[in-house]
């Protein structure tokens, strides 16, 4: 168990829908990072978040959008959902804002979205 | 373009052989980490190298980056079967203190089947 929960585990929607996914990052954790893993893609950097401000943002469409709050918690809204977006989306925590050539992040289980 | 490439991308060994994955890029980067990933689960983080040249040994996980900082290795003696799962490099680009961030490039992984 890395400490990092998500929520929900598996949500299915239709296409056009919105939907918002949950992060709590590891106690002591100011930084939140958001990834989606497809087959054919891999692993792909979304967005970061660190102590409630964004940091760094990678492949992120424009139809999603994410906030930190001051509890640090994190969520993910996406919307006009196409079937491209069933994916595997993972949140990630760490310590510190990136600047390490450590970073150490650590995963939760993931949410698997489904768009049908 | 993928900006780190994972070979062999599928590994299907008996227990007890010898393995060795490799990450290659042509990116020079701050440090690259390995991750294991189990089905329905998120990364975890096995090990991060941030020197060139650098040799980290987790059990019988020996972990290889290279002396230009491009590529790294994974090797496992003896496998077992708890071994199984996929095995994903990530590069780090740090841009130093006071920086922006530290994203996490992944390469697609290989996904390692270890029979008994």
């Amino acid at each position: 168990d890395s400490g990092v929960t998500q929520t929900p585990k598996h949500l299915i929607t239709a296409t056009g829908q919105r939907v918002t996914l949950r992060c709590s990052p590891r106690s002591g954790d100011l930084s939140v990072y958001w990834y989606q893993q497809s087959l054919d893609q891999g692993l792909q950097f979304l967005i970061q978040y660190y102590n409630g401000e964004e940091r760094a943002k990678g492949n992120i469409l424009e139809r999603f959008s994410a906030q930190q709050f001051p509890d640090l918690h994190s969520e993910l809204n996406l919307s006009s959902l196409e079937l491209g977006d069933s994916a595997l989306y993972f949140c990630a925590s760490g310590k510190t804002g990136g600047a390490s050539p450590y970073n150490e992040q650590f995963f939760g289980p993931g949410t698997r979205l489904t768009v049908l | 373009t993928q900006l780190l490439e994972q070979s062999p991308q599928f590994l299907s060994i008996q227990e007890g052989e010898n393995l060795t994955v490799y990450c290659n890029s042509s990116s020079v980067f701050s440090s690259l980490q390995w991750y294991r990933q189990e089905p329905g689960e998120g990364p975890v983080l096995l090990v991060t190298v941030v020197t060139g040249g650098e040799v980290k040994k987790l059990k019988r996980l020996t972990f290889q980056f290279g002396d230009a900082r491009k590529d790294s290795s994974l090797h496992i003696t003896a496998a077992q079967p708890g071994d199984t799962g996929l095995y994903l490099c990530a590069g780090v680009w740090w841009r130093g203190y006071g920086g922006s961030q530290g994203n996490l490039i992944f390469g697609k992984g290989t996904k390692l089947s270890v029979k008994p």
